[in-house]
């Protein structure tokens, strides 16, 4: 199936501790993402690659560092884990045009952590 | 700041029913405005409006968006207990989405 997969679907761990998820499309896509859901529902951006070159870096705590080995897969890693990270995160990815306009984007499944 | 407003947060309506959900945005270097729709998972895909007055059409959902006034508007007719969801708008602001709070929709039989 062509798609956005992410891995894990759910992740339980406990504060201080340092964990990965893992993302990946096989669209053909060259743009890729993570959005932070929060309890409110509010999807926020966190980060964005285009060819593996990070060019959206939000307000997001250093703890937080994306990795994008290739055009296919993005992947978070997180340390020192806190409470207030506990959210849904989503990966997702566009195609970008010559022009710099960037089509929809196609989500994945999610990954809900849970900080305790 | 960017800001990307949807209302209402919640809408209850019984099966049959028409109902309108706005989004109304402000948003430097405006390219493009999206409506997603999320279920239980991820948000999927409904429209995307990049010219004022043209309204976008999918079966019984319809969309137009009215770049003077900043805003955009998602119309479901003949709602179905499916269409219950969380309806998301985002505005692509250079290489971002913009993403609203969301209108929580809940069809009743």
């Amino acid at each position: 199936d062509t798609a956005v997969s992410q891995t894990p679907k759910y992740l339980v761990t406990q504060m201080g501790n340092d964990k990965s998820i893992k993302c990946e499309q096989n669209l053909g896509h060259d743009t890729m993402y993570w959005y932070k859901q929060d309890s409110k529902k509010f999807l926020k951006i966190m980060f964005s690659y285009n060819n593996k070159e990070l060019i959206i870096n939000e307000t997001v705590p250093n703890r937080f560092s994306p990795k994008s080995p290739d055009k296919a897969h993005l992947n978070l890693h997180i340390n020192s884990l806190e409470l207030g990270d506990s959210a849904v995160y989503f990966c997702a990815s566009s195609l970008s045009t010559g022009t710099g306009v960037l089509n929809e984007q196609f989500f994945g499944p999610g990954t809900r952590l849970t900080v305790l | 700041e960017d800001k990307v407003v949807q209302s209402p947060l919640s809408l209850v309506v019984h099966e049959g029913d028409t109902v309108t959900l706005n989004c109304s945005y402000e948003v430097t270097n405006f390219r493009s405005l999206l409506w997603y729709k999320q279920e239980k998972k991820a948000p999927t895909f409904l429209f995307m409006l990049t010219s004022s007055g043209i309204e976008k059409k999918s079966g019984r959902l319809s969309s137009i968006l009215d770049k003077k006034e900043l805003f955009s508007i998602l119309n479901i007719t003949a709602t179905q207990t499916g269409d219950s969801a969380v309806y998301l708008c985002a505005v692509k602001r250079a290489q971002k989405l913009v993403f609203g709070q969301g209108t929580r929709l809940t069809i009743n039989p």
